[in-house]
């Protein structure tokens, strides 16, 4: 089946840095990707959906000079966390809706854990 | 406003005996919906899906049944394993429209299956 892969899987920070996790679809190419955030125990949130070429869009409520989002081309997508701080620990998950998909092929990536110090 | 409603964050079930995850949605729009496995520190693993077309799709041991009117879709795992125990997600989206991927999720259902 199709993999999507995260980039760190785990990243410890500490307060006032940069972070960058990256998605990749390892298999196939897509053109959208979306960003989620996991708080403990919680459900997934959708942050924002990463276009290939064009700028993200972001949900009510996501800072987006906070949450930088490139998608460069149609199998990488990166989530910048800037400026870091320890509220920004999370768990980070990107899935990938693959290119002329039918209905259901949209992958996930493992996540990425996120904690700042 | 949480959309998608998972009421019960925790279901305890025998092996070999049914396991039933609920899940109600408030936004009408929603016309797809998707169930997923998630363990500790992992991605969300699909299980099965369901058209808002149909009201019963079966895969294997999973069979999701939908309830338009009553804006409830079900989750029914029979026999259970001890393999299936994990997070349960339920998630809806509209499907013909350019949100389709944006998912929104229910808060989980932990299930824990016993021998």
């Amino acid at each position: 089946g199709a993999v999507v892969s995260q980039h760190p899987s785990r990243v410890i920070c500490k307060s006032g840095t940069s972070v960058k996790i990256e998605c990749r679809s390892l298999d196939f190419q897509a053109t959208t990707m979306f960003w989620y955030r996991q708080f403990p125990k919680k459900s997934l949130m959708l942050m924002a959906t990463s276009n290939e070429g064009s700028k993200a869009t972001y949900e009510q409520g996501v800072e987006k000079d906070k949450f930088l989002i490139n998608h460069a081309s149609l199998t990488l997508s990166t989530l910048t966390v800037t400026s870091a701080h320890p509220e920004d620990s999370s768990f980070y998950i990107c899935s990938a809706l693959k290119q002329g998909a039918v209905t259901g092929e949209l992958f996930f990536g493992e996540g990425s854990r996120l904690t700042v110090l | 406003d949480q959309q998608v409603k998972q009421n019960s964050p925790s279901l305890s079930v025998q092996e070999g005996r049914i396991s039933i995850l609920n899940c109600d949605y408030t936004n009408s729009m929603f016309d797809y919906f998707l169930w997923y496995k998630k363990y500790p520190a992992e991605g969300p693993t699909f299980l099965i899906s369901i058209s808002s077309i149909k009201d019963k799709n079966e895969d294997g041991r999973f069979t999701v049944f939908l309830n338009k009117s009553a804006k409830h879709l079900s989750l029914h795992i029979v026999p259970s394993q001890p393999g299936d125990s994990a997070v349960y997600f339920c998630a809806a989206s509209v499907l013909i429209s350019d949100s389709w991927g944006k998912l929104q999720f229910g808060a989980g259902t932990q299930v824990v299956v016993t021998p």
